[in-house]
This record gives C-alpha cells, sequence and structure tokens, in this order.
C-alpha cells in the first residue's frame, strides 16, 4: 500500500480481554518497530522486527506483550489481560533499512481500557 | 538514563509569528536527531541531523544541531493555521540490534488566524 496502515483504528476493551492491534507496512520494507505513546507523552519504543525476525523486545513492559511477524510482512501486538495502564495510542513505522532513519509511522491504534 | 527534553511544552501564536522550538538532549552512542511532525496520530519525518552547524531548511521550516551544548531547535517562519500539531523530538542511538528513536514529549503548537 501506499503508507503504513493500522487497525483497527480504535479499541475499547474491558479490563482482563485480550486485543490483537494489526500493522501493515509498506510493501518491501526490512524494518518494523511498535511504540506505545501515553496522553501527552512522547512515543516509546516497545520492539523491532528485521524481517521475520525479533531482533529487540527490550521496550514490552510485561510479559502480557506479545508481538509477531510471521511472514516478514503484517506484524500483529497483542496484549493479553489489559488493565487501565496499557491505554494508550499504539504506533507502528517501517523502514526500508535496518535504521529508524525516515522511519514511516502509521496512524495508530487508540487502545482505551475501562 | 537516556532523555530527550522539549520546551515549550505548548506554546500558542498567531498567524505569520516567527517560533523557535527547543529540544535538549543526553543520549549515550548518539546517532543523530530527528524532528516529526504530529497531526492527530501519525508523526511525519521533518528533518534529520548529524552534524553540528549545518541548517537543515524545507520552506519555511529549518533545523540545526548543536553537538557540543546538546541540543538542536526547529524554527517556524511566517506560521500557518496549518502549522498546528505536535512536534516531536527524538534521538537515535546505536545498540543492539538496531538503533531506538528515544522521544521527547513534544511542544504542542496552536498558530491562531
Amino acid at each position: 500500500g501506499a503508507g503504513v496502515s493500522q487497525s483497527p483504528r480504535y479499541k475499547v476493551a474491558k479490563r482482563g480481554q485480550d486485543v490483537a492491534l494489526r500493522c501493515d507496512p509498506i510493501s518491501g520494507h526490512v524494518s518494523l518497530f511498535w511504540y506505545q505513546q501515553a496522553l501527552g507523552q512522547g512515543p516509546e519504543f516497545l520492539t523491532y522486527f528485521q524481517n521475520e525476525a525479533q531482533l529487540d523486545k527490550s521496550g514490552l513492559p510485561s510479559d502480557r506483550f506479545f508481538a509477531e511477524r510471521p511472514e516478514g510482512s503484517v506484524s500483529t501486538l497483542k496484549i493479553q489481560r489489559t488493565q487501565q495502564e496499557d491505554s494508550a495510542v499504539y504506533l507502528c513505522a517501517s523502514s526500508p533499512w535496518t535504521a529508524n532513519t525516515e522511519a514511516f509511522f502509521g496512524q495508530g491504534t487508540r487502545l482505551t481500557v475501562v | 538514563e537516556d532523555k530527550v527534553v522539549q520546551s515549550p511544552l505548548s506554546l500558542v501564536v498567531h498567524e505569520g509569528d516567527t517560533v523557535t522550538l527547543n529540544c535538549s538532549y543526553e543520549v549515550t552512542n548518539f546517532r543523530s536527531l530527528l524532528w516529526y511532525k504530529q497531526e492527530k496520530k501519525a508523526p511525519t519525518f521533518l528533518f534529520m541531523l548529524t552534524s553540528s552547524g549545518i541548517e537543515k531548511k524545507s520552506g519555511r521550516l529549518s533545523s540545526i544541531l548543536d553537538k557540543k551544548e546538546l541540543f538542536s531547535i526547529l524554527n517556524i517562519t511566517a506560521t500557518q493555521t496549518g502549522d498546528s500539531a505536535v512536534y516531536l523530538c527524538a534521538v537515535e542511538a546505536y545498540g543492539g540490534a538496531t538503533n531506538k528513536l528515544i522521544f521527547g514529549t513534544g511542544t504542542l503548537l496552536a498558530v491562531q488566524p
């Protein structure tokens, strides 16, 4: 596609519910990043994929967070047993290189846990 | 701990004004500094700076980096209402499997007609 596409755009989950957030990167982009942006804050790194390999997951806040990119294109960020502090915008970015330089961001998914 | 600090947190100006946004950083393994404009949700890339003292310019926007004093500024001249957005500064740091972006909290700019 023309840009990075994320779905859903908005998600409301009850506390304890599992959610799955999808990212379609720009076709052919090697690198894919997930960020979490809380209200009034800058994005914070969660995890990084180079093709299908998850090379860095140091930013995942707990073992309730899990990400995958099985075929090196679409990625899914899963959050199990959601809690209120998980409420944030989740941004996905992709880059044709193995670095952040000029990575293209998607519109994000706003998750609200009630 | 690596950190990026932006100021001011928010700013209200009138169309035609010139604004200067500030970004200071303390980051080990510095590689580059990037500026993004965030409208609604998706940050869009503005500039990448790697060398001190070399101004990058795009239309009414310009930016410069001082690696000795560890800061950058983003200037917007003749502001327009379409410039209203959050401006994010991020530092790219070498490390591990990839270079991470460390973001500041952003400056919210509101340009009034």
